[in-house]
């Protein structure tokens, strides 16, 4: 019972190197997320995509781009790579309950991605 | 002002204490309301859901929602050192289906 799997665990990267996290998910579900966590700073969105090839910006998606070719897999790319991009990584997946309304209300989440840049 | 306000902690009670977290929001179009709980090095994993006001109660846990106020409340009947972790509330509107965090509480409960 994978979920939401997300490589690697860890990475160190320094300033102006590029990097792709991965993010798969077995459970069908249509809608993936990217959040970034910064200490007591809470999830900010970086990308979002609603199916397979169709994404959208979140509240913070500079500096990042994103690619959703199948319903399992959600990559995240760091073109050049910068301090700032230091933090916590989350990828999470969801599938509505109420498809009319397009309601959302449970995410599942991976075990993130520490990245920090040096 | 921030759409989710939640105070960061963190939070130290004792074993068997109530506990009680809380939000406040400011946009009167959110309908659902979630509680998260993330423990160190962990994802956030759902714990509570709520529509619209009212009451929740599931286990030892009770959420509350007064749309009145925008305030939501999560209990911790009998709190335990194994409930040690950090707690987000989330919220997404009728329609929305991208939920907008807050920044969590950290709660520690020592034996």
């Amino acid at each position: 019972n994978a979920g939401v799997t997300q490589t690697p665990k860890f990475r160190i990267l320094k300033i102006g190197q590029s990097m792709t996290l991965q993010c798969t998910q077995d459970m069908n579900h249509n809608y993936m997320y990217w959040y970034r966590q910064d200490p007591g700073m809470g999830l900010k969105l970086i990308y979002y995509s609603v199916g397979a090839g169709i994404t959208d910006k979140g509240e913070v998606p500079n500096g990042y781009n994103v690619s959703r070719s199948t319903t399992e897999d959600f990559p995240l790319r760091l073109e050049l790579a910068a301090p700032s991009q230091t933090s916590v990584y989350f990828c999470a997946s969801s599938s509505p309950r109420d498809r009319a309304s397009a309601t959302n209300e449970k995410l599942f989440f991976g075990s993130g991605t520490q990245l920090s840049v040096l | 002002q921030k759409e989710v306000e939640q105070d960061p902690g963190p939070l130290s009670v004792p074993e068997g204490a109530i506990v009680s977290l809380n939000c406040t929001y400011s946009n009167s179009a959110f309908q659902y309301f979630m509680w998260y709980r993330q423990y160190s090095r962990k994802g956030p994993e759902l714990l509570m859901y709520t529509y619209s006001s009212g009451n929740k109660e599931d286990g030892r846990f009770t959420a509350q929602v007064d749309k009145s106020s925008k305030y939501i409340s999560l209990f911790i009947r009998d709190s335990q050192p194994s409930d040690s972790a950090t707690y987000l509330c989330a919220m997404s509107a009728g329609g929305s289906y991208i939920p907008t965090f807050g920044r969590g509480t950290s709660l520690i409960v020592h034996p």
